[in-house]
């Protein structure tokens, strides 16, 4: 069965740090992957996806992710937090079965930035 | 353009009592989901629409749950008998089409007494 982890459930940086959220699938078949935010009491926002034409993803507020198939990973990262990025991050993945778009997503992963 | 919208934003009821979840999805896309957020944890698949095919209810917790969509319009999700633990935020979301990104409403928050 496919799944979607997020490795830590808060990560705390001070302002102007890198930022590193820790993402890894589990699938037979190739995985379309996407990372969201959802800002206090605010929807989810899409930040990037993957669909396999470049394993470099770059999204919105200078986020970006790389997709390593041989670490079934796709972690996000962002090389100087701002106080804005504080929010809940998604990781979530769509396997392509039984022809559904359904996304499994990991648990989230709060940032905290400290001045 | 408008977003996907849910209503209501916020409902109260109590245990046993059944509710209806509403979502408007945004205007040309033929996908639709429905997902469950309890607190603290991430979205938990329910049901997808996709044109007039069959949905795909592998995530429905109980026969309780039910969803229904008119072609590629509004969706509703109806909880019958509620119990206390389902107690969540239910997220609505559409997209272009499977695979594409989907788009959230801002959720129901549903609180069981």
């Amino acid at each position: 069965a496919q799944s979607v982890t997020q490795l830590g459930s808060h990560v705390s940086v001070s302002e102007g740090a890198l930022v590193l959220l820790r993402c890894n699938y589990s699938s037979s078949v190739p995985p379309y992957l996407f990372w969201y935010v959802q800002y206090p009491n605010q929807g989810l926002q899409l930040l990037l996806k993957y669909t396999s034409a470049a394993t470099l993803v770059k999204g919105i507020n200078g986020f970006e992710a790389e997709f390593k198939k041989s670490e079934t990973s796709f972690h996000l990262t962002k090389p100087s937090a701002h106080m804005s990025d504080a929010a809940e991050y998604f990781c979530a993945g769509g396997f392509g079965s039984s022809n559904t778009g359904k996304l499994i997503f990991g648990q989230g992963t709060t940032l905290q930035v400290k001045p | 353009g408008a977003g996907v919208s849910q209503s209501p934003s916020n409902k109260v009821t109590e245990k046993g009592k059944d509710v209806e979840l509403r979502c408007d999805p945004i205007s040309g896309h033929t996908a639709l989901y429905w997902y469950r957020q309890r607190l603290g944890q991430g979205l938990e698949f329910l049901i997808y629409f996709q044109g007039n095919s069959a949905p795909d209810k592998s995530g429905l917790p109980s026969d309780r749950f039910s969803a229904e969509r008119t072609g590629e319009s509004v969706s509703t999700l109806t909880i019958q008998r509620t119990q206390q633990e389902d107690s969540a935020v239910y997220l609505c979301a559409s997209s272009y089409r499977q695979y594409n990104e989907q788009f959230f409403g801002p959720g129901t928050r549903l609180t069981v007494l």
